[in-house]
């Protein structure tokens, strides 16, 4: 069981170019949620998805921004157009039951860091 | 709008000490609150959970407690070891149907000098 793994692991980009950022659920997990954690700053929610659907996007910027967990493959995390803010370490995480469950767990990955020039 | 804080931010302490890490929230009404650790470069490992109805939790040397009402949870850690250096998040989740997210502290950063 290899865990959630996230790619790439760094990412650097020049301004106004796209992002792509992967995360691979453990196994058996069909729930993903994605955080963002800007520098000296704590993780902030970003968006919560289950196959194929968003559940919940409240914690993503209105724009440039984009997430999508399709029937086969890893969810995807889109940022179009960066700017230098978008610099930060954006975490994924997968749970094997929905969040209303009381013993859910969520697992995370190891990050993927994002450095915008 | 939940709030979370962590204090201190960063904690030094010499190996062995037994210490405590301290997590407030602003809003009583959670469903859980869960300790995890953050090692450089990777991921959040967690810790222990507490759900809204318990006062505390153990695992080996952890011991997390509870305090809704007031708003508080401290993280105990019994005979620290340079293994335990790594940062510390709190986060809790919200009650309340819908209620997905998890709001994190910003941590406190433990460093355990052999």
């Amino acid at each position: 069981n290899a865990g959630v793994m996230q790619n790439p692991r760094h990412l650097v980009r020049r301004r106004g170019q796209e992002a792509r950022l992967r995360c691979s659920p453990m196994k058996g997990h069909s729930h993903v949620y994605w955080y963002r954690q800007l520098p000296e700053e704590g993780l902030k929610f970003m968006v919560y998805l289950q196959k194929e659907n968003i559940i919940d996007e409240s914690g993503m910027p209105k724009e440039r921004f984009s997430a999508e967990f399709p029937k086969e493959g890893p969810s995807i995390l889109r940022i179009q157009q960066v700017v230098r803010g978008d610099s930060a370490a954006y975490f994924c995480a997968s749970s094997p039951r929905g969040p209303l469950d009381g013993a859910n767990v969520l697992t995370f990955g190891a990050g993927s860091r994002l450095t915008v020039l | 709008k939940q709030e979370v804080t962590q204090i201190p931010a960063a904690l030094s302490v010499p190996e062995g000490e037994n210490l405590v890490l301290n997590c407030s929230f602003t809003d009583s009404a959670i469903y859980n609150l869960q300790w995890f650790r953050q090692d450089p470069g990777k991921g959040l490992t967690s810790l222990l959970l507490i759900q809204s109805s318990q006062r505390e939790q153990t695992s080996g040397r952890l011991n997390a407690s509870l305090d809704k009402s007031s708003g508080r949870s401290t993280l105990y850690i019994a005979a620290s070891q340079p293994g335990d250096s790594a940062t510390y998040l709190c986060a809790v989740r919200d009650s309340g149907a819908g209620s997905y997210q998890l709001t994190f502290g910003k941590g406190t950063k433990l460093s355990v000098i052999p």
